[in-house]
């Protein structure tokens, strides 16, 4: 298995722009979690799916922030407009959620978003 | 919600003792608990869990415990090595709640050579 998958590794976009990030979970897990890394902030999870539906978006910063899951093996986050506070680095995760209880969560590569 | 408390921030210790990360949760209903290493400019890694019916795990030199009833649970890293210096994060979730796991702030573990 190849792991979860995240795309591009690297973005620097300027301010204003949009700004796309991909992943592909684990085959088989049923839950995925998008996180953003920052010195300041710490680790905060922005949104989570569950079987491709959106359970928590609480974490979403603002309305600039999106994302979508339109089927198992995809989800994309957006930024638009982007803004200089938006750089850090941005994680996807999956993970088995089932009745026997979470598993733990594997965690992409990370994006490295700077926003100049 | 969840709240996890991690203590220490920072930990240093002599190559070869023993390093001790401590963290609380305030939801009952948790029932697994993983841990996560993070090295410099990587991603956090699953090093460890441990299920609510569980007291203890280990895993060659670390280990795990849980106190339900204090609501609180522990790694233990033995006979540390340079490589064991990293971020450390505990974190706690419910299988009613998608795996979502409610994370600690994290320890910086330093190991002296």
């Amino acid at each position: 298995d190849a792991g979860v998958i995240q795309s591009p590794r690297h973005e620097v976009t300027e301010m204003g722009q949009e700004v796309t990030l991909r992943c592909k979970p684990i085959s088989g897990h049923n839950s995925l979690f998008w996180y953003r890394q920052t010195m300041m902030r710490g680790l905060e999870l922005l949104i989570y799916f569950n079987n491709n539906v959106p359970i928590d978006d609480s974490g979403m910063p603002e309305d600039r922030f999106s994302a979508k899951m339109p089927n198992a093996s995809f989800s994309t986050l957006k930024i638009q407009p982007s803004e200089p506070r938006d750089s850090a680095v941005y994680f996807c995760a999956s993970s088995l959620a089932g009745l026997a209880g979470s598993e733990g969560g594997y965690f992409g590569p990370g994006t490295r978003l700077t926003v100049t | 919600g969840e709240n996890v408390e991690q203590h220490p921030s920072t930990l240093s210790v002599q190559e070869g003792d023993s390093a001790v990360i401590k963290c609380t949760y305030s939801d009952s209903a948790s029932n697994y608990f993983p841990w996560y290493k993070q090295e410099l400019g990587k991603r956090p890694q699953l090093i460890i869990d441990i299920r609510s019916n569980v007291g203890e795990k280990k895993d060659q030199r670390i280990a795990v415990t849980l106190n339900k009833t204090a609501k609180h649970f522990s790694l233990h890293i033995t006979e540390t090595q340079p490589e064991d210096s990293a971020v450390y994060f505990c974190a706690a979730s419910k299988n009613t709640n998608a795996g979502k796991s409610t994370f600690g702030d994290g320890t910086t573990l330093t190991v002296k050579p």
